[in-house]
């Protein structure tokens, strides 16, 4: 089955620090990718798409310059949190999809921030 | 409205027991329909498609009704390792197609 390798799974750092979470889809191309955060308790949110060589879009309320996404390749996206405080603190999930009409998401293991 | 909507529960059911979920769409142009579950603290995973003409995978399964409009789960048979939050997903027609999740169903099986 399809693969989603995240990276890493667990960060522990001190506020101002800048954070950089790797998405990989191992045995598929992803045309598309996805960044969802969610809060202890709390449903999924999604925070941006980026469909590969594109810019991404986010959604409202994320700040773009805060959440920085690359998704340069059809198999890596990375999101980078910059200058992170301990509000960002937070269970980062990305997903990836294949192009074409009912394809699923493939979701990776999750990264969970902590912001000291 | 809601483009997705689930009932959060959670729904309580006793080993063994039959128990259904439904997920409502708003969207009539929706294409694809999938189940997720999402166990405490870790990503969600794929339960299963939700394919037109409904579909099983052992113990599960999905319906899809366009004409009212909502999505389906039935399991059968609950086991403890049923307990999870089951998420409805639903996205729109084309490649680069959005896909919406609701917020989840949790359901809880008791011994």
């Amino acid at each position: 089955g399809a693969v989603v390798s995240q990276h890493p799974s667990r960060v522990i750092c001190k506020s101002g620090t800048s954070v950089k979470i790797e998405c990989r889809s191992l045995d598929f191309q992803a045309t598309t990718m996805f960044w969802y955060r969610q809060f202890p308790k709390q449903s999924l949110m999604l925070m941006a798409t980026s469909n590969e060589g594109s810019k991404a879009t986010y959604e409202q309320g994320v700040e773009k310059d805060k959440f920085l996404i690359n998704h340069a390749s059809l198999t890596l996206s990375t999101l980078t949190v910059t200058s992170a405080h301990p509000e960002d603190s937070s269970f980062y999930i990305c997903s990836a999809r294949e192009y074409g009409s009912n394809q699923p998401q493939h979701f990776g293991d999750g990264t969970r921030l902590s912001i000291l | 409205r809601k483009e997705v909507e689930q009932d959060p529960g959670p729904f309580n059911v006793p080993e063994g027991a039959t128990v259904a979920f439904n997920c409502t769409y708003s969207n009539s142009a929706s294409q694809s329909f999938f189940w997720y579950r999402q166990d405490c603290r870790k990503e969600p995973k794929l339960l299963m498609s939700v394919y037109s003409s409904g579909n099983e995978d052992g113990r599960f399964t999905a319906q899809l009704n366009r004409a009212s409009q909502y999505i389906s789960l039935l399991i059968r048979d609950s086991k403890l390792s049923d307990s999870a939050t089951y998420l409805c997903v639903v996205g729109a027609s084309g490649g680069y197609q959005k896909v919406t999740f609701g917020t989840g169903t949790k359901l809880q099986v008791i011994p």
